[in-house]
C-alpha cells in the first residue's frame, strides 16, 4: 500500500540537542510538506518542497532545516535554535501536476523537549 | 492576509442529534476548500474538496457545502465513531500550500 511513513512516532530530546524527523513516501508525489500542530492551534507550515533539491520556507521556518535529496524523502531537523520545539509534527505530500492541493498525511511524530 | 476561522471550537452531541460545523474564510482567490478528519494522535484524513460556491459533497453521514465566504460540514444522525477533530483548510490561488483553521473538536455521546 502506498503512503507516508514518519519516524519516530515519539521522540524525547534534551534542550540544546538537534533532532531529525524522518518522512518517506511511496506515492510518487512531487511535493512534500512539514506542518507543526500545537494544542488549540491549526496546522502551521514549516517548510515545503515542490521538487528534488529545492525547498521553500513556510510560515514558521525559524529553528528548522530540511533537505530533499530524493523524491521519496523529506527529513526535518529541529535545531537547538527552535525555542519551543515540543509539538506534534506532520509530514504530507501532494501530486504536483495537477496541483489539486489535496494533502496526504503521515501519522505524525510527537517531539517532547525535557 | 488569508484567514480560516472554524466554529465552534468544541461541540458535544448526543447520538442521533444532527448539527453543523462552520468554516469561514477570507482569501484573495480560492482554488479549493478542504475538510479533513483527525483522530487523536493521528494524521488528518481527507474528507472533501469543494471548488466553487454552491457545490455540495456527501459521504455517509457527512455533507459539505460551500458559499463565497464559508463552508458548512453537516453531520446527520451522528454516531460515537464520528467523534474527532474536523479541520477546514483553504488552497489560495496566490499560495502553494493549504492554510488550516484551528479545527472543531466533536464529541458524540451514546
Amino acid at each position: 500500500d502506498g503512503g507516508i511513513t514518519q519516524s519516530p512516532k515519539y521522540l524525547f530530546r534534551k534542550e540544546g540537542q538537534n533532532v531529525t524527523l524522518s518522512c518517506e513516501q511511496n506515492l510518487n508525489h512531487d511535493a512534500m510538506y512539514w506542518y507543526r500542530q500545537d494544542p488549540g492551534q491549526g496546522l502551521r507550515l514549516i517548510y515545503y518542497s515542490q521538487i528534488v533539491n529545492d525547498f521553500q520556507k513556510g510560515d514558521i521556518a525559524e529553528g528548522y532545516s530540511v533537505s530533499r535529496e530524493k523524491k521519496e524523502s523529506f527529513p526535518l531537523t529541529v535545531t537547538s535554535a527552535q525555542k519551543n520545539p515540543t509539538a506534534f509534527y506532520l509530514c504530507a505530500s501532494t501530486r504536483d501536476r495537477p496541483n489539486t492541493g489535496e494533502l496526504f498525511f503521515g501519522e505524525g511524530s510527537r517531539l517532547t523537549v525535557l | 492576509e488569508d484567514q480560516v476561522t472554524q466554529s465552534p471550537e468544541a461541540l458535544r452531541l448526543q447520538e442521533g442529534e444532527s448539527s453543523s460545523l462552520n468554516c469561514s474564510y477570507t482569501v484573495s482567490g480560492l482554488r479549493g476548500l478542504f475538510w479533513y478528519r483527525q483522530d487523536p494522535g493521528k494524521g488528518p484524513e481527507f474528507l472533501f474538496t469543494l471548488y466553487s460556491a454552491g457545490e455540495e459533497k456527501e459521504k455517509e453521514r457527512l455533507k459539505a457545502t460551500l458559499t463565497k465566504k464559508e463552508s458548512f460540514l453537516h453531520i446527520t444522525a451522528p454516531k460515537p465513531e464520528d467523534s474527532a477533530t474536523y479541520l477546514c483548510a483553504v488552497h489560495p490561488i496566490s499560495g502553494y500550500a493549504l492554510n488550516f483553521g484551528k479545527g472543531t473538536s466533536l464529541l458524540v455521546t451514546p
